[in-house]
């Protein structure tokens, strides 16, 4: 699988503040997926978006999947201290030839939120 | 309802030990994963089992084999670990094989594995 580049890799947030994290690709893809990850655990979805521009909002938690469709965008309004986690962005894009799904992720962007 | 379950959620091994890492879901998804997750480099799929009956590689499959025993269960197994294999493996279910809006994965808690 492709490896996504996303940015920032890490980032130190003052609580109520705003944020963006952002992943971009060479290559296009159908859906985008953002996930969170708390330590110890798994990912856990948090937003998908299945059409290039389409804007989604999830709570305080708002992504869009960009027109190339080589790009998205998350962001988080009101920063508070349970956002801290790593936040993993996944692209998925669908063969002609064999219609299986495979799931291209970033690195992470880790989050700390200061009190 | 429990979602994808993993046991172990710890092992330690010596180099050249050899272990199977458990995954079960109970949600009727037909397609099941397993990836291994390693510092700055996000998650990279070793195996998938789009069906039951069916396996294929992943990006990172030399080293594993992967049995998908029935349709709720997908095990992984490591013949001779090695250093390079220490990492955290998860396991993720989805319904389908992403051909449609809702066939996210959904990811268990984790198998944290050090090769010594």
């Amino acid at each position: 699988g492709q490896q996504l580049n996303q940015s920032p890799q890490s980032m130190f947030i003052q609580e109520g503040e705003d944020v963006s994290m952002n992943c971009t690709s060479s290559s296009i893809f159908n859906t985008w997926l953002w996930y969170k990850q708390e330590p110890g655990e798994g990912p856990v979805l948090l937003i998908a978006l299945y059409k290039a521009g389409e804007l989604t909002s999830n709570g305080r938690l708002t992504a869009q999947f960009g027109i190339t469709r080589k790009d998205s965008f998350l962001n988080i309004s009101a920063s508070i201290p349970s956002d801290v986690g790593i936040y993993f962005c996944a692209g998925q894009r669908t063969t002609t030839l064999t219609n299986d799904y495979k799931l291209s992720f970033g690195a992470g962007t880790t989050v700390t939120v200061r009190a | 309802n429990a979602g994808v379950t993993q046991t172990p959620k710890f092992q330690v091994l010596k180099t050249g030990q050899s272990m199977t890492l458990q995954c079960a879901q109970d949600m009727n998804h037909n397609s099941m994963y397993w990836y291994r997750q390693d510092p700055g480099m996000g998650l990279r799929l070793i195996y998938y089992s789009a069906s039951e009956g069916t396996t294929d590689k992943g990006e990172v499959p030399n080293g594993y084999n992967v049995s998908r025993l029935n349709k709720r269960e997908f095990s992984l197994r490591l013949e001779s670990a090695a250093p390079s294999q220490t990492s955290v493996y998860f396991c993720a279910s989805s319904y389908r094989s992403g051909r449609a809006p809702g066939d996210e994965q959904f990811f268990g808690p984790g198998t944290r594995l050090t090769v010594l």
